[in-house]
């Protein structure tokens, strides 16, 4: 059964530092999502993206936030200088259409120091 | 924005009943619903479209009341492997893929 990706499972990255967190969603699934889930707490909507641009976006996602598929297979997220606050588990989802079932990948542990 | 639910949290005993309500201050097109576990992702239990359905498999339904921008999600006859953190999630007509989840709702079911 086709599944989402993500990697690494767990980053730790020092305070300012750039991380970038993978994801490879479901070959033939066309929406794009990016969530953060502080330990804890609900998951949060971070940014959505269909047709190499962003959809929509949180008011969590701000400029140090980007978002790209390069490559037609891989998703990224970018934090461009990594909080304490940033420290949270991300997940990726993907799906074929709106209104339909999104995918979860299994998330990645970013823990900033 | 973010859809309330209630209750926060709910003890059950095995082959006991609960329901899970999903409130939106928004008109909704779609309620989705997921089940937590600690330490994973979220897993997609069902998702009800506006026109007032009602879905479920096993012992696990939900329904939708776009009028009330209400859901609700019953679990009936609880296992252990119930137990877990449940969150609706729900878009709105012609949002432009903003996605809300719910503020959860924790439950355990006790031997």
């Amino acid at each position: 059964e086709p599944e989402v990706t993500q990697t690494p499972s767990h980053q730790v990255t020092q305070m300012g530092q750039e991380v970038i967190l993978r994801c490879v969603p479901i070959s033939n699934h066309l929406y794009f999502y990016w969530y953060r889930q502080i330990l804890g707490q609900k998951v949060e909507f971070l940014v959505s993206f269909y047709n190499n641009e962003i959809s929509e976006k949180s008011e969590i996602f701000d400029d140090q936030f980007s978002v790209e598929r390069p490559d037609g297979s891989n998703f990224t997220l970018k934090i461009r200088s990594t909080k304490l606050e940033d420290s949270a588990m991300y997940f990726c989802a993907s799906r074929w259409d709106t209104y339909n079932e999104q995918f979860f990948g299994p998330g990645t542990r970013l823990t900033v120091l | 924005q973010q859809p309330v639910q209630s209750p926060q949290a709910v003890i059950l005993r095995e082959g006991e009943d609960a329901v899970i309500n999903c409130s939106s201050s928004k008109a909704l097109y779609s309620v989705h619903w997921y089940r937590q576990k600690h330490g994973e992702a979220p897993v997609f239990l069902m998702i009800l479209l506006k026109g007032g359905e009602q879905k479920g498999h096993d012992k696990i339904s939900a329904s939708f009341n776009e009028k009330k921008q209400q859901s609700s999600l019953y679990l009936t006859a609880s296992q252990l492997s119930y137990s877990g953190t449940y969150f609706c999630g729900t878009e709105g007509e012609n949002t432009g893929n903003q996605f809300y989840f719910g503020t959860g709702t924790s439950l355990t079911v006790i031997p």
